[in-house]
């Protein structure tokens, strides 16, 4: 099974900082990596797919690349809804699925 | 506009079964995969199966084989996830996420397995 290490566990930046996440895949998975955006109590919000592509109305601020075992997230210009924790996820070719263990983003 | 609606909190006795339901509306739901994911307190994100309601045949990471049942029902547009023999480390909030990117979620459902 495909494992995915997330780091940093957290962080605390400040408002208009750029913030990087890495997410490394235990084999090659190519571009099959996702990021989302996760609040307090709500679910999950897709952001990037397939590791660089940026989902409808997410703001430009968010960007992803990487592919084969090595990914970074990043957000230019922290702004204060930012704050959440953050989960890179794979889903291989038979439609099962693995996440990262999230990265906690606090101002 | 895709809405996810999932049913409401619940509350188990360890050793019994568990069954929540996800109904689909705004978008096609046969060939739409249908998965589950689980949150425990304070804790990060856990797949715990799925399935593409056309194929009627859903996948389970080896964790959760044996012990959940997903299935769909076109007729009504709704998912249903079945985990038996609770116990309380599956107290968790377990999330609806529809499609492959996993891109339309539910509200989340809370099951608290407690005696």
């Amino acid at each position: 099974d495909i494992q995915l290490t997330q780091s940093p566990s957290s962080l605390s930046a400040s408002l208009g900082d750029r913030v990087t996440i890495t997410c490394q895949a235990s084999q090659d998975i190519g571009k099959s990596l996702n990021w989302f955006q996760q609040k307090p109590g709500k679910p999950p919000n897709l952001l990037i797919f397939d590791s660089s592509n940026l989902e409808t109305g997410v703001p430009s601020r968010f960007s992803g690349r990487g592919s084969g075992s090595d990914f970074t997230f990043t957000i230019n210009s922290l702004q204060p809804e930012d704050v959440g924790t953050y989960y890179c996820q794979h889903s291989n070719n038979l439609f099962m699925h693995t996440f990262g263990q999230g990265t906690k983003l606090e101002i | 506009q895709v809405q996810v609606v999932q049913s409401g909190a619940e509350v188990k006795k360890p050793g019994s079964s568990l069954k929540v339901s996800c109904k689909a509306s705004g978008g096609p739901f046969r060939n739409t995969a249908v998965n589950w994911v689980r949150q425990a307190p304070g804790l990060g994100l856990e797949w715990v199966g799925g399935i593409i309601p056309v194929f009627g045949t859903a996948n389970y990471p080896q964790k959760f084989q044996g012990r959940v049942t997903i299935t769909a029902d076109e007729s009504t547009s709704t998912a249903y996830m079945e985990l038996s023999r609770l116990r309380s480390e599956d107290t968790a909030v377990y999330y609806c996420a529809r499609g492959t990117k996993l891109d339309h979620w539910g509200q989340g459902s809370l099951v608290t397995v407690s005696s």
